[in-house]
């Protein structure tokens, strides 16, 4: 079974931090997902990895398929940034099944 | 308009009652999934349909059915509600695309059975 780890479990930074949360996994994986879950639950994509690297305003993820790790990096972090945090790996190239990790909950104080 | 609906979005009904949660999406696409999150735990699938006529049980499925009414519509039902139900339920779609998928969820349905 996939296990999805996420590292820290809950972050607390000032205002203009940078910002770093960690997500491993165990067995190969076809594709990583990095989500962000609004304080109301609402969930919606961030990005979606299978190598490399992609940005996307001050939010930035990384992927390293050989050590089984991904990153995802929040430059000059804001009070909105405020939400849980949730990596989910896709296993099977030819299904559509998530493995989720628990995820990170992240409070950016003024 | 949300590309994922659900409804409703919070209820509170008692044990051994048939509770329906509904979703409807605009995307188009052809899989659509229910989840459920609980405290301290990831997102965990209880069916998935890839369309109309092909659906599938996730890890959780027990104690659920669902219906996949057309392709924009796929109904999560707890024929009768136990305590251990109480949850946020999401709906989520995808597309089939083998190149990378998107996956859109709904706004979560709050679920308490007392």
């Amino acid at each position: 079974k996939n296990e999805v780890e996420q590292s820290p479990q809950n972050l607390t930074a000032q205002e203009g931090e940078f910002i770093t949360i960690n997500c491993s996994y165990s067995v190969g994986i076809s594709a990583l997902h990095w989500l962000q879950q609004h304080p109301g639950g609402g969930i919606v994509s961030l990005f979606m990895l299978s190598s490399g690297k992609k940005k996307h305003g001050r939010l930035i993820a990384t992927i390293n398929i050989q050590e089984k790790h991904s990153s995802l990096h929040i430059t000059a972090s804001h009070p909105r940034d405020s939400a849980v945090y949730i990596c989910a790996v896709k296993t099977g190239a030819g299904s559509y099944q998530l493995t989720f990790g628990k995820g990170t909950k992240l409070s950016v104080i003024p | 308009d949300a590309d994922v609906t659900q409804t409703p979005r919070n209820r509170i009904t008692k044990t051994g009652k048939r509770i329906m949660l509904e979703c409807s999406q605009t995307k188009g696409h052809d899989r659509m999934y229910w989840y459920r999150q609980d405290p301290g735990l990831g997102l965990r699938l209880i069916y998935y349909s890839f369309d109309v006529k092909d659906i599938n049980k996730g890890e959780i499925s027990d104690g659920y059915s669902v219906s996949r009414q057309a392709q924009a519509k796929f109904s999560l039902s707890l024929e009768s509600a136990i305590p251990n139900q109480t949850a946020l339920y999401f709906c989520a779609t995808s597309d089939s695309s083998f190149s990378g998928n998107t996956i859109y969820f709904g706004e979560g349905s709050w679920l308490t059975v007392v």
